[in-house]
């Protein structure tokens, strides 16, 4: 199984900040990586797909790059409705995989 | 607009089969090319893949779990199922079901649906 490492796996930040996490892959994907929100109480939520491409609706402080086997995800100003935690994920190679995901909070 | 919806037992006791369903509203389950997934994710854990399965038939699924994992889709009624046999207190979770776009990002997510195993 292809692994994701991510980093930090919480984090505490102000509003207004800027916010990376990073996901490690255990081999190369390419750029098979989409990152996803997960609000509690909430069904996960794509926010970047292809390592990069911003899905549809979704504010343009998130950002995503990387690829092979490390990637990014950004917040460039936090606010306080992103606070959740935030998985990878990899469509490479079966079986699809997640991240161990990384809270975020402020 | 496409959504899903999950439907399930709750409780299920040890050792018995779990039988989730997932109905999709606003669109057709047959059209393009997605495939529908199950995910689940355990109390205070990250997110696990279940399998995925095309309005065809054909399915994918998690080998970690794939001995005791059956899917089928029912096209009529424009939705999919999962069988999960051999239950233990670890396959107790918060269950979704998703539209997997063209096998790449789960882009569509039903609320969930929570499964305790316990006797």
């Amino acid at each position: 199984d292809t692994q994701l490492t991510q980093s930090p796996s919480s984090l505490s930040a102000s509003v207004g900040d800027r916010v990376t996490i990073t996901c490690l892959a255990s081999h190369d994907i390419g750029n098979s990586l989409n990152w996803y929100q997960h609000k509690q109480g909430e069904a996960p939520k794509v926010l970047i797909y292809d390592a990069s491409s911003l899905e549809t609706g979704v504010p343009s402080r998130f950002s995503g790059a990387g690829s092979g086997t490390e990637f990014t995800f950004t917040i460039s100003s936090l606010q306080p409705e992103d606070i959740a935690t935030y998985y990878c994920q990899q469509y490479d190679i079966l079986p699809f995989t997640f991240g161990p995901g990384a809270k975020v909070d402020i | 607009q496409l959504q899903m919806q999950e439907s399930g037992p709750g409780l299920v006791k040890p050792s018995e089969t779990l039988s989730l369903t997932c109905i999709v509203s606003g669109g057709s389950i047959s059209t393009g090319s997605h495939y529908w997934g199950w995910i689940r994710q355990p109390p205070g854990k990250g997110l696990e893949w279940i399998g995925d399965i095309f309005h065809s038939g054909r399915t994918y699924s998690n080998p970690s779990l794939k001995t005791r994992v059956t899917m089928s889709v029912d096209t009529s009624s424009n939705q999919f199922s999962l069988r999960l046999d051999s239950l233990t207190a670890a396959d107790t979770a918060l269950y979704y079901c998703a539209r997997h776009l063209d096998m790449t990002r789960f882009d569509l997510w039903g609320p969930g649906t929570l499964v305790t195993v316990s006797s």
